[in-house]
Order: structure tokens, then C-alpha cells, then sequence
């Protein structure tokens, strides 16, 4: 079965800090993998996704990750955090049948100073 | 890119009533949605699967007396919360996928209901 961690509950950044959130799966083909925000009493707005092909992929507002096989991990990485990127990150695994749904990671709640 | 509105996005109602959410796919034919629930400060829990036409597939321990889901049209799936209690309180989000699969799930924007 799929599974998802994220070992950091919350993690505070200075604004224009550099910022990396981690993400571990477990599954046993090539995952599906996703980065998910999340700001206070909204929906869950797209990142970055993952199926294949070059493993350090780019997403909207600054954000990339790197696929790594070997370690199974999916980690979310920004060079220069901005005060707006304050909200939750989920992880996501998604499977190639697609019968069911994505296996999300607990989350990581992210503050920023000013 | 594939929207997904959900309505009422905030809804209070007094304990005993029942409150539905409307789930819909603007820009696509969406032939499964999935329900969740969001407990403060915690992940989504997948609830149940809505297929279009079909009865929905509820998870281990979800009441599917208690939580009604209907998926009658291509864009647009149901979510009947019954005889609401306040332990029903919560953030329920929906989110749509198109037929084939193209790895990617589209979330409404949530409904946060109160239950009184």
C-alpha cells in the first residue's frame, strides 16, 4: 500500500530564507508524485507534479522538487521564501491504476518571519 | 487549467437539519469525484468515491447513512450531510478527476460547515 510522510509538522523560515519540506513515500511502482498548498480555509492549489522523465521538476510561484528513487523521497525546495508562502504543503501519492484516490502526507505547516 | 467549485463555501445549521454540498466540474466532465474530510490542522481523509451514475464507494468507517453522496451528472456530485450533529463540524472538500487518467486531481475550494 501507498504511503506518505512528511516528517516535519511545522517549520519557520525568515522571509527570503531558503526553504526545503521534506516528503517520503512508500510504494512499490514508479509513483505519482505531487506538492499540494494549502492556505487557511481554502482548497488545495497545484504545485508541482511528478510522472516521469527528468526528476528535478519546476513549479508556479518558484517552487521545484527532486525526485530521488533511491532514497524515496519527493522534496519541495524554494531558493527565497516570500511572506505569501505562509500556509500548509501536502505531499501526495498517486497511483497508475487510478482506482483510487491519492494517499496524502500528514502535512507541514509553514510559518514565515518577517 | 480543469476548475472545480464547490458550494455553499461556508454553511452553519442547527443540530438536527442536514446540509448538502454541491460539488461541480466547470470546465470538464468529471466521471469520479472523491469527498474528504479535514480535521483543524490535520490531512485530508478520503471519505468516499463518486462515480457517475453509480452508488458511491465509502471508506472504512465512514456512515454512509449519515453522509449522502450523489453523482447524478457528469459535473456535478452531492455531499448530504443528515440529521447534522456538531461533531459533524469540519472542512469537507471535494476534488474531480477527468475519465482518463492523467495523474492529476482537481480540489474544489472546501465548505466549512458548523453544526449548532
Amino acid at each position: 500500500a501507498q504511503s506518505v510522510t512528511q516528517p516535519d509538522i511545522h517549520i519557520t523560515v525568515s522571509e527570503g530564507a531558503s526553504l526545503e519540506l521534506r516528503c517520503n513515500y512508500s510504494y512499490g511502482a514508479t509513483p505519482y508524485l505531487f506538492w499540494y498548498v494549502q492556505s487557511p480555509g481554502q482548497g488545495l492549489q497545484l504545485l508541482l507534479k511528478y510522472f516521469s522523465g527528468d526528476t528535478l521538476v519546476q513549479g508556479i510561484k518558484g517552487f521545484e522538487a527532486e525526485f530521488k528513487r533511491s532514497q524515496s523521497s519527493f522534496n519541495l525546495r524554494k531558493p527565497s521564501v516570500h511572506w505569501s508562502d505562509a500556509a500548509e504543503y501536502f505531499c501526495a501519492v498517486g497511483a497508475e491504476n487510478y482506482g483510487q484516490n491519492f494517499v496524502f502526507g500528514p502535512g507541514t505547516r509553514l510559518s514565515v518571519l518577517p | 487549467g480543469a476548475v472545480v467549485s464547490q458550494h455553499p463555501s461556508r454553511v452553519i445549521c442547527k443540530s438536527g437539519t442536514s446540509v448538502k454540498i454541491e460539488c461541480r466540474s466547470l470546465d470538464f466532465q468529471a466521471t469520479t469525484m472523491f469527498w474528504y474530510r479535514q480535521f483543524p490542522k490535520q490531512s485530508l481523509m478520503l471519505m468516499a468515491t463518486s462515480n457517475e451514475g453509480s452508488k458511491a464507494t465509502y471508506e472504512q468507517g465512514v456512515e454512509k447513512d449519515k453522509f449522502l453522496i450523489n453523482h447524478a451528472s457528469l459535473t456535478l456530485s452531492t455531499l448530504t450531510v443528515t440529521s447534522a450533529h456538531p461533531e459533524d463540524s469540519s472542512f469537507y472538500i471535494c476534488s474531480a478527476r477527468t475519465g482518463e487518467f492523467t495523474g492529476e486531481l482537481f480540489f474544489g475550494e472546501g465548505s466549512r460547515l458548523t453544526v449548532l
